[in-house]
């Protein structure tokens, strides 16, 4: 099946622990991205990465670093996380970054104490 | 800027009846136009987007959208609702002269359908 899985779905820490928010496709895209859903603020992009070793920042990329070693994962990473980091996290993916329909996980929800 | 905007936090309707759920836009290109739903404690799923040609788009569960250049809007639309498509609908918009494939999403619309 085709889809794009994220681990863990949920996960409560606290400030300044590291964590790792893994992204997989199995549908051989370029384009993935990561979003961040909080109330009344809709999605918003935190990085994109075009294909592997090309990544860049979204708009609200503070506290946060990824990877694209691999076209299939595009791990989100938080180096010492803070409460105003707590969100629902979105991993998508896309054939190409144009015309193309984005395709997305089913959630991380991250909470920091 | 680029902007999405639904007005509506939340749009009530009966059973059977037709729903709009509205959607205004801002791109300084050609706008590509999706909408997504979002079901409690589940991800985002495609439902319909406009890339050009026709106006009038249909996409997945009897849903479709009118594209509506000179009123910058993307209104999604349903002729008889029902309780199950109660859910949180994004409209989102990509700007087509850009390359870096971000959507820009509008806040969401909660939708309750009622028996």
């Amino acid at each position: 099946e085709a889809q794009v899985t994220q681990n863990p779905r949920y996960l409560i820490t606290v400030t300044g622990k590291k964590l790792t928010v893994t992204c997989s496709q199995n549908m051989n895209h370029e384009y993935m991205s990561w979003y961040r859903q909080d109330p009344g603020l809709g999605l918003r992009q935190i990085y994109y990465s075009m294909n592997v070793e090309v990544t860049d920042k979204g708009d609200v990329p503070e506290g946060y670093k990824v990877s694209r070693k691999e076209k299939r994962n595009f791990p989100l990473i938080l180096e010492s996380p803070s409460p105003n980091q707590t969100s629902l996290y979105f991993c998508a993916s896309s054939p190409t970054s144009r015309r193309d329909t984005q395709y997305f996980g089913p959630g991380t929800r991250l909470t920091v104490l | 800027a680029q902007s999405v905007a639904q007005p509506e936090d939340q749009v009530n309707v009966a059973e059977g009846n037709p729903l709009t759920v509205k959607c205004t836009y801002s791109v300084s290109g050609n706008p590509y136009l999706f909408w997504y739903v979002q079901y409690p404690n589940r991800g985002l799923q495609f439902l319909l987007k406009y890339i050009t040609g026709d106006n009038l788009v249909k996409g997945s569960y009897g849903f479709e959208a009118e594209f509506n250049k000179s009123q910058t809007s993307f209104h999604l639309k349903k002729p008889s609702a029902l309780v199950s498509d109660s859910a949180l609908y994004f409209c989102a918009v990509r700007d087509g002269s850009s390359n870096t494939g971000k959507l820009i999403f509008g806040q969401g619309t909660t939708l309750q359908v009622k028996p």
